[in-house]
């Protein structure tokens, strides 16, 4: 089946940039996510990516998609203590042949930012 | 704020015993999903309800059901509760539920505490 895998722990210095990966097993998805989560808090979808892009920027966030590695990344640039948080991979669960929408989430990343 | 709604924030019940989870969707929203999130399995997907029928299940016990009401709201019963059962509950909603780009807005989830 479907699985996400990603690092647990990343830690920076505020102001250098964040790169969380994430690796995918399902080489069919059509879209793959971000999201975040802070303490006590639900999920933020922070940005996905359409598996026919390779790139997407939006603001401080750029998602690289390697097809080929089935691998998925999100730098952060310019990190802020605000940025610290637990950061979710998903992508669609395409075991009911697409006709649901719920995701299939890694184990998420606990981005430290130090002052 | 994702717009979710999602009662009560935290409970407390002892082993046994039968609780249920509230989930108002979006306005608008059509799909609800539950996710529960622990710490060794991370987000895992439970059900989702598309226009109050069942449209796809995950990794749900028996013990536990849910519905979705014709004012879309949710609920989530878990019954015969085990320790195990300790996690947080997300409840997420989504225009559709079809394999197009879903966007799925989470709720701040229900903490379950079973001592």
């Amino acid at each position: 089946g479907e699985d996400v895998e990603q690092s647990l722990f990343l830690s920076v210095r505020e102001g250098d940039s964040s790169v969380i990966n994430c690796t995918y097993t399902d080489s069919s998805s059509t879209y793959l996510y971000w999201y975040k989560q802070e303490p006590g808090a639900g999920l933020q979808l922070l940005t996905y990516i359409f598996s026919n892009m390779d790139m997407k920027q939006d603001q401080r966030l750029t998602v690289l998609l390697n097809k080929k590695d089935k691998h998925l990344s999100l730098r952060i640039a310019d990190t802020q203590t605000g940025d610290s948080a637990i950061y979710f991979c998903a992508e669609k669960d395409k075991n009911y042949g697409g006709s649901q929408g719920n995701l299939i989430f890694g184990k998420g990343t606990k981005l430290s930012v130090k002052p | 704020d994702s717009g979710v709604t999602q009662t009560p924030k935290h409970l407390i019940t002892a082993t046994g015993q039968r609780v249920t989870l509230r989930c108002s969707p979006r306005s608008g929203d059509l799909s609800v999903y539950w996710y529960q999130q622990s710490l060794d399995q991370g987000l895992q997907f439970l059900i989702q309800y598309y226009n109050g029928e069942e449209r796809a299940k995950g990794n749900i016990l028996e013990r536990f059901s849910a519905q979705q009401f014709p004012d879309l709201h949710s609920e989530l019963n878990l019954s015969s509760l085990e320790l195990g059962d300790s996690a947080l509950y997300f409840c997420a909603s989504s225009v559709g539920g079809s394999g197009m780009n879903t966007e799925a807005f989470f709720g701040q989830g229900t903490r379950l505490t079973v001592v």
